[in-house]
């Protein structure tokens, strides 16, 4: 149980477009799920905390504007790099929380490498 | 406000020796500390957490909250144990990460 999926795993754009990537709990419902950034060779950083039927929470240096969160859903939370730039080439990761167990607890879904070109 | 450290990006030891790795952490309330693995291509998967004082794959973290350390050790390394591993800090709404160890176990 409590699988996390992302969607796509990968996707190569042009400077100026955007680019959405999806984020599913498969079997759970996650009134929380988190955005991550990977550069290459090192650590998580958390972009942002998405709550279910409300705004994000942006951390400190990440434009709510350039990263458009959407949680509609209780399984469903997606990330839109808008008018994307090369500097934006990353891993993105999503996690999501179980309502219930540990207060902390998440699981990680695969992770979605952007190129832009 | 919170942090992780992991002081060894990268770990080399070869199969059956011990292995240790660090975390440290700063923060002013009760923390809920917790270990991460990433195997190769695959993705971060909860490997340990502190409250739960489990052994998993054999490996086992205690939590020193005088040291403010959550050390991750096994005695008898695997090739197979080969990964990224994460410390991480719950609090507040969040986890924050250290910045993991590469541990690479040789045959």
């Amino acid at each position: 149980g409590a699988v996390v999926s992302q969607h796509p795993s990968w996707v190569i754009c042009k400077s100026g477009t955007s680019v959405k990537i999806e984020c599913r709990s498969l079997d759970f419902q996650a009134t929380t799920m988190f955005w991550y950034r990977q550069f290459p060779k090192q650590s998580l950083m958390l972009m942002a905390t998405s709550n279910e039927g409300s705004k994000a929470t942006y951390e400190q240096g990440v434009e709510k504007d350039k990263f458009l969160i959407n949680h509609a859903s209780l399984t469903l939370s997606t990330l839109t790099v808008t008018s994307a730039h090369p500097e934006d080439s990353s891993f993105y990761i999503c996690s999501a929380r179980l309502h219930s167990g540990s207060t902390h607890e998440q699981y990680f879904g695969p992770g979605t490498r952007l190129t832009v070109t | 406000a919170q942090r992780v450290t992991q002081p060894e990006k990268l770990l080399s030891v070869f199969k059956g020796a011990p292995v240790e790795l660090k975390c440290n952490y700063s923060y002013s309330g009760s923390p809920e500390l917790f270990w991460y693995v990433q195997y190769s291509r695959q993705r971060l998967q909860l490997l340990l957490r502190h409250i739960s004082r489990e052994s998993i794959k054999g490996f086992t973290a205690d939590l020193n909250k005088g040291e403010t350390s959550f050390h991750l050790k096994k005695p008898f390394a695997q090739e197979e144990d080969s990964a990224m591993y994460y410390c991480a800090l719950g609090a507040g709404n969040m986890l924050t990460f250290g910045g993991g160890t590469r541990l690479m176990v040789k045959p």
